[in-house]
């Protein structure tokens, strides 16, 4: 079935790195634009990032720019973000996301990989 | 701080109407398609509406989504208690470049 599967999540000190890895399966990857979304504990849905299908165009939120980098590998279905220069602010569960229709809209999400940031 | 204005919270009985407001600029909402999401206590969130009105496969229509201007709205009707979540919307900003949701809003079937 379509699904999307993250790993790479853990515990990481401030000013460390950690990259997350999604792979897809169950259709086309690189048919489709894919995202990077973020929910900090208790808080809303931040988006993080977005590449085009194939991979020649990234975008990111002023919050990560510098510091975080997508990527994709469409010979193997997966996503990547290299998270580096961390802080405790980027302390979230990220989500991977496959993007649908003609605007901003996502209807296949991982199942979450949980990233903290703390000494 | 969201630059999308969601209502924190909204309510309504069971089997009754309620709509969500999500108020934007030019530069997001005026000018690119919203969608709706519906995010359950530990779940990821579920895509209800996209592209401002049209909903995926399987969303049943007691769902609906409006954009008019700078804001977008989005309607449920028939409430049950299995709707009380957190719903957000989301839109590209074209100034910015990149991504946005709404602060999102919960709803309480009473």
């Amino acid at each position: 079935q379509v699904q999307l599967v993250e790993s790479g999540g853990g515990l990481v000190k401030p000013g460390g790195s950690l990259r997350l890895s999604c792979a897809a399966s169950g259709f086309i990857f690189s048919d489709y634009y894919m995202s990077w979304i973020r929910q900090a504990p208790g808080k809303g849905l931040e988006w993080v990032s977005c590449t085009t299908s194939g991979g020649s165009n990234m975008y990111y939120a002023d919050s990560v720019k510098g510091r975080f980098t997508i990527s994709r590998d469409n010979a193997k279905n997966s996503l990547y973000l290299q998270m580096n220069s961390l802080r405790a602010e980027d302390t979230a569960v990220y989500y991977c996301a496959r993007h649908w229709g003609s605007g901003f809209a996502f209807d296949i999400w991982g199942q979450e990989a949980m990233v903290t940031v703390s000494s | 701080q969201s630059v999308l204005t969601q209502p924190p919270s909204v309510s309504a009985a069971p089997g009754q109407k309620v709509t969500i407001s999500c108020s934007g600029s030019s530069s997001n909402i005026g000018n690119n398609y919203v969608s709706w999401y519906q995010q359950l206590p530990g779940t990821a969130p579920k895509l209800l509406i996209y592209d401002n009105n049209k909903r995926p496969s399987g969303i049943p229509d007691r769902f609906s989504g409006s954009k008019s201007g700078t804001s977008a709205t989005l309607g449920i009707t028939g409430l049950q208690t299995g709707d009380e979540a957190d719903y957000y919307c989301g839109t590209w900003d074209s100034s910015l470049s990149g991504g946005m949701f709404g602060g999102g809003t919960k709803l309480t079937v009473l």
